[in-house]
């Protein structure tokens, strides 16, 4: 149980386009959703806390026009990268809450060229 | 704030070898302390948690106890294998009950046949 997806596992965009993000939650319902971004060989930084039918909460220093976040669902968070540029090439793990545990995603591997 | 120190890595070991990776963290009252693997390419997998003092959290060989008085949370291994190969976060939630994770920086384990 508690198996959390996301999609793509990787994507390769150009520098400029928007890329949406998906993360699900197979087998439960989850109300709060987290999105993570690692750079190589670095721990994972919180970007912002997705709740069900109401706006994100954006970490300190994340630009909430740049990644959007919509929890439309109890099983579905989106993140776009809008415009994105070479900076943004990261990998992005999600999480989704199934009280009192996170379960984590696989991970999508960014690349903007 | 809350924060986790984890050793720096990576630590090499040979196969059967003794493993310990060191955690000591900073919370105001009881953080509940966890510990994620992450294997190369994929997000992060729970291994062991423990939500009180003196907690002893183990799974899959691994352990690691919850010591509030010297606000450890060292993982142990007393005989490792090449599959182990990983990278470990130490991690707390707050006793709030909310349960945004702070991570500590990551160790790389690489056990050699």
């Amino acid at each position: 149980g508690a198996v959390v997806s996301q999609h793509p596992s990787w994507v390769i965009c150009k520098s400029g386009t928007s890329v949406k993000i998906e993360c699900r939650s197979l087998d439960f319902q989850a109300t709060t959703m987290f999105w993570y971004r690692q750079f190589p060989k670095q721990s994972l930084m919180l970007m912002a806390t997705s709740n069900e039918g109401s706006k994100a909460t954006y970490e300190q220093g994340v630009e909430k026009d740049k990644f959007l976040i919509n929890h439309a669902s109890l099983t579905l968070s989106t993140l776009t990268v809008t415009s994105a540029h070479p900076e943004d090439s990261s990998f992005y793990i999600c999480s989704a809450e199934d009280t009192p545990l996170q379960y984590f995603g696989p991970g999508t591997r960014l690349l903007v060229l | 704030g809350n924060s986790v120190t984890q050793m720096e890595g990576p630590v090499t070991l040979s196969e059967e070898a003794f493993l310990t990776i060191n955690c000591t963290y900073t919370a105001t009252g009881y953080p509940s302390l966890f510990w994620y693997v992450q294997y190369p390419g994929e997000g992060l997998q729970l291994l062991l948690k423990a939500t009180k003092a003196d907690d002893k959290g183990s799974n899959k060989g691994f352990e690691a106890t919850y010591r509030k008085e010297t606000t450890s949370f060292h993982l142990e291994k007393g005989s490792v294998q090449v599959s182990d190969s990983a990278v470990y976060f130490c991690a707390l939630t707050p006793d709030s009950g909310y349960s945004t994770l702070t991570f500590g920086k990551g160790t790389m384990l690489l056990v050699s046949p």
